[in-house]
């Protein structure tokens, strides 16, 4: 079982829909969480991160922590085809120090 | 933004070659990563550094090499490329006065013929 767990998709939702990415974690100590979006031949960027069980919006997109599921989530509200991309779900270990162990992605297609 | 640098963007070269991959930040982040990545696929921790002079070996067995000298700076060496070190090479840093979020170069795409 990995560590940090996400469907690989392709996800394809129509534009202007929700799209809802989930990812699932091993390690009940983790204490953050993150979600990094990386286009195709780019580096992975920061979208958001929370630590906190409940929601955090920023502009269309919104995480979920559930910790007792050990579970987040990232919706983007109002899908765009320059959203498609591959989202990588990363958690930071309470054990091991500072280390961030990330999930192989979720590819996700907006169709216009 | 992130002011994290990485250089060459593009290498092509030889088997045998002793290469080296520059990463710069002004961030004055205390931990710095790097990442190696194939086409499609996850990214693996090659090696990772707590802070000067301290370095570690990541997740993924890697022949290469790294050093912390300065806070800014984490160069990748490998010895003798190999054909099987074509990928991508990524590097990050992090501060840990913060939430650890870590933010990536652009990358380094290394071919070895």
């Amino acid at each position: 079982q990995k560590e940090v767990e996400q469907n690989s998709g392709p996800l394809s939702v129509p534009e202007g829909a929700i799209a809802s990415l989930n990812c699932t974690y091993s390690d009940r100590g983790s204490q953050s969480f993150f979600w990094y979006r990386q286009y195709s031949g780019k580096s992975p960027e920061l979208i958001m991160f929370i630590y906190s069980n409940g929601d955090k919006e920023d502009g269309r997109f919104t995480a979920q922590l559930n910790k007792a599921s050990q579970y987040v989530s990232l919706l983007i509200r109002d899908s765009q085809p320059s959203d498609s991309a591959t989202y990588l779900c990363a958690v930071r270990k309470d054990t091991g120090g500072f280390k961030t162990i990330f999930g192989a992605g979720t590819r996700l297609f907006v169709k216009a | 933004e992130a002011d994290i640098y990485q250089t060459p963007r593009y290498l092509v070269i030889g088997t045998g070659k002793k290469i080296t991959l520059e990463c710069s930040q002004t961030m004055g982040h205390d931990k710095m990563y790097w990442y190696q990545q194939d086409p499609g696929m996850e990214l693996h921790l090659i090696h990772y550094s707590y802070g000067v002079n301290s370095t570690e070996k990541g997740d993924l067995s890697s022949e290469s090499t790294v050093s912390r000298i300065r806070t800014e700076h984490f160069p990748l060496t490998l010895e003798s490329a190999r054909p099987s070190h074509t990928s991508q090479y990524l590097c990050a840093s992090s501060d840990s006065g913060r939430s650890y979020e870590q933010y990536f170069g652009p990358g380094t795409r290394l071919t070895v013929t």
